[in-house]
């Protein structure tokens, strides 16, 4: 099992362009998610989702929009990048139905925003 | 007030000792409580899952108190290894959100 899968790895973006981070699990959990961490911020909730087609914001939402068509896919989108996105983004998925329940997370995201 | 916090870092301890830490959380009626593991540059993993009656796993243990909501980590006779952040997180109540405190340094020396 590859368990969550995160690309790109890094990403240098100019103000104001947009892109996507991809987010793919292939072990059927339910509820996918997105952090961002920042030095001395621990991980923040952006979105998350339990279950296809079902999302819902987070603690920092804001310039950020994701999409859960499918229960192994949830994307991430920036839609104008800004410095202050400059982060590591980590996508994690969990189900309840596994032992030991927690969730998985992806080897991250590097992005910077210049 | 953040929902989760933790004793601020870094901790700093000889191999061999036993280190403790606390994670506070303010929504009385959160329902699973998990400590997680993070490395210099890499993923959160998790580390142990925090039952009400508490629980062990080898020289780890977690512990909960509703009374106080707090939940704390035990290490035992620390590795070199144990170096790493520890991060404490919560289900609140009625939702379906993983939320993070913001992390504990443990730096063991020799």
């Amino acid at each position: 099992n590859a368990g969550v899968t995160q690309t790109p790895k890094f990403q240098v973006l100019k103000t104001g362009q947009s892109m996507t981070l991809q987010c793919a699990q292939d072990m059927n959990h339910e509820y996918m998610s997105w952090y961002r961490q920042d030095p001395g911020m621990g991980l923040r909730l952006i979105h998350y989702s339990v279950g296809a087609g079902i999302t819902d914001q987070g603690e920092v939402p804001n310039g950020y929009n994701v999409s859960r068509s499918t229960t192994e896919d949830f994307p991430l989108r920036l839609l104008s990048a800004a410095p202050s996105q400059t982060s590591v983004y980590f996508c994690a998925s969990f189900s309840t139905g596994q032992e030991n329940y927690g969730y998985t997370f992806g080897s991250g995201t590097r992005l910077t925003v210049v | 007030r953040k929902e989760v916090e933790q004793d601020p870092g870094p901790f700093n301890v000889p191999e061999g000792a036993t280190v403790a830490f606390n994670c506070t959380y303010s929504n009385s009626a959160s329902q699973s409580f998990f400590w997680y593991r993070q490395d210099c540059r890499k993923e959160p993993k998790l580390l142990m899952s925090v039952y009400s009656s508490g629980n062990e796993d080898g020289r780890f243990t977690a512990q909960l108190n509703r009374a106080s909501q707090y939940i704390s980590l035990l290490i035992r006779d620390s590795k070199l290894s144990d170096s790493a952040t520890y991060l404490c997180a919560v289900i609140p109540y009625n939702t379906d959100k993983l939320i993070f405190g913001t992390g504990t340094r443990l730096q063991v020396f020799p």
